[in-house]
């Protein structure tokens, strides 16, 4: 069965303080891997793409890496408004979206 | 660009009326739209997906007669909760795919919040 999971479920840090968020994923016939933004009662923000191993994408303080089994998105010296949770979803061969259930980052001042 | 609105952002109504929810896509044109709805603390849970002049295909365990979604232009759907119940509350968020993105990113609207009373 296709599944994404998403490690750690929640992550405190200090301001400046970096770190990685870890997606896993065993899915069939994968067409690509997304990451998402989302704040408290908003929908969610488009980070993200990847389409394959080894493939590395940046923005601002935001890293988001691509192996074959799991993605990462690594935060440097992250601020306060990096505060989220943060989604990672596969897209399988009928391009369906797989969604993990979320990390939910807190950085203290 | 890439923009997604959805209209009301939040709305309470009493048991046993109906609600309509408006996605629309803003500055592309979105031959995929999908519904969801969201519990607090929890993911994404996919309700339907809806193509633009067909019929919208429901995931397992959605009731089509409860939601109904019409999808009737490339920049427009509707999802209406008929005869809402307390546990219809929920935040619904829409999502839209442009045809013209071969990644087949999603991009979502703010979201819905509707409270049931």
């Amino acid at each position: 069965e296709d599944q994404v999971t998403q490690s750690p479920e929640a992550l405190r840090l200090q301001e400046g303080e970096s770190s990685s968020l870890n997606c896993s994923y065993t899915v069939s016939g994968l067409r690509g891997l997304f990451w998402y933004r989302q704040d408290p009662g908003k929908g969610p923000e488009f980070l993200f793409t990847l389409y394959s191993a080894g493939e590395e994408k940046e923005k601002e303080r935001l890293k988001a890496t691509l192996t074959k089994k799991e993605s990462f998105l690594h935060i440097t010296a992250p601020k306060p408004e990096d505060s989220a949770t943060y989604l990672c979803a596969s897209v399988d061969s009928n391009y369906q979206l797989i969604w993990g259930a979320g990390t939910k980052l807190i950085i203290k001042p | 660009g890439a923009v997604v609105s959805q209209h009301p952002s939040w709305v309470i109504c009493k048991s046993g009326t109906s609600v309509k929810i408006e996605c629309r896509s803003l500055d592309f044109q979105a031959t995929t739209m999908f519904w969801y709805r969201q519990f607090p603390k929890q993911s994404l849970m996919l309700m339907a997906t809806s193509n633009e002049g067909s019929k919208a295909t429901y995931e397992q365990g959605v009731e089509k007669d409860k939601f109904l979604i019409n999808h009737a232009s490339l920049t427009l759907s509707t999802l209406t909760v008929t005869s809402a119940h307390p546990e219809d509350s929920s935040f619904y968020i829409c999502s839209a795919r442009s045809q013209r993105t071969p990644s087949y990113e999603q991009y979502f609207g703010p979201g819905t919040r509707l409270t049931v009373t």
